[in-house]
């Protein structure tokens, strides 16, 4: 089974700063690689997804993440940190052909005004 | 455009206590899945289905049980509640293409007492 570390379970940053969150995966194949954001009493809304090929990727709201294979890495990044950033933060892989897709424990992105 | 739809959205059960959480889905997925969402604990996948008639165990799947009748419905049934099933619950889906990310409902949140 796969296994998804985030490093960092709460980060905060200064609006307008670089948001940088943490993503490793454990698998020597690449998954599929996608980050999805949680807002307060809510589901989850995907941000970006990996396409094979791609070293970054572009996303919603401004969100880029940087796929590195040699490192099993896809951080998900962001200029400037907007107020309207704050939320959970979650890192998920899926294998190829497979059913179940794994989560990390989340980094929750506190935006200090 | 409904997406995932999860009924209720907050529910109070005694410990020992039976119930059904409802989860319909209208994009023709054949993918559903439940995870629950513990704090420090990411998303931990409970049951999932590839197809009417078909479903399989996730990571933690005692307590639980699920059927798939049709394409659009997966309920998720607690047999006898207990604090330990407090959690949120989100039902999720996704399409047939491999890197197809998963579609989430807004949750159920479920206290046990």
């Amino acid at each position: 089974a796969q296994s998804v570390t985030q490093l960092g379970s709460h980060v905060s940053v200064s609006e307008g700063a670089l948001v940088l969150l943490r993503c490793n995966y454990s698998s020597s194949v690449p998954p599929y690689l996608f980050w999805y954001v949680q807002y307060p009493n809510q589901g989850l809304q995907l941000l970006l997804k990996y396409t094979t090929g791609a070293t970054l990727v572009k996303g919603i709201n401004g969100f880029e993440a940087e796929f590195k294979k040699s490192e099993t890495s896809f951080h998900l990044t962001k200029p400037s940190a907007h107020m309207s950033d704050a939320a959970e933060y979650f890192c998920a892989v899926s294998e190829w052909a497979g059913n179940q897709f794994y989560f990390g424990t989340g980094t929750s992105l506190t935006v200090i005004p | 455009n409904a997406g995932v739809t999860q009924t209720p959205k907050f529910q109070v059960l005694k410990t020992g206590q039976s119930m059904t959480l409802q989860c319909a889905q209208d994009m023709n997925h054949e993918y559903m899945s439940w995870y629950r969402q513990d704090p420090g604990m990411g998303l931990r996948l409970i049951h999932y289905s590839v197809g009417a008639g078909i479903t399989d165990q996730g990571e933690v799947p005692n307590g639980y049980n699920v059927s798939r009748s049709t394409t659009e419905d997966f309920p998720l049934r607690l047999l006898s509640a207990a604090p330990s099933q407090t959690s949120v619950y989100f039902c999720a889906s996704r399409g047939r293409v491999d890197n197809s990310p998963l579609h989430f409902g807004n949750g159920t949140r479920l206290t046990v007492t």
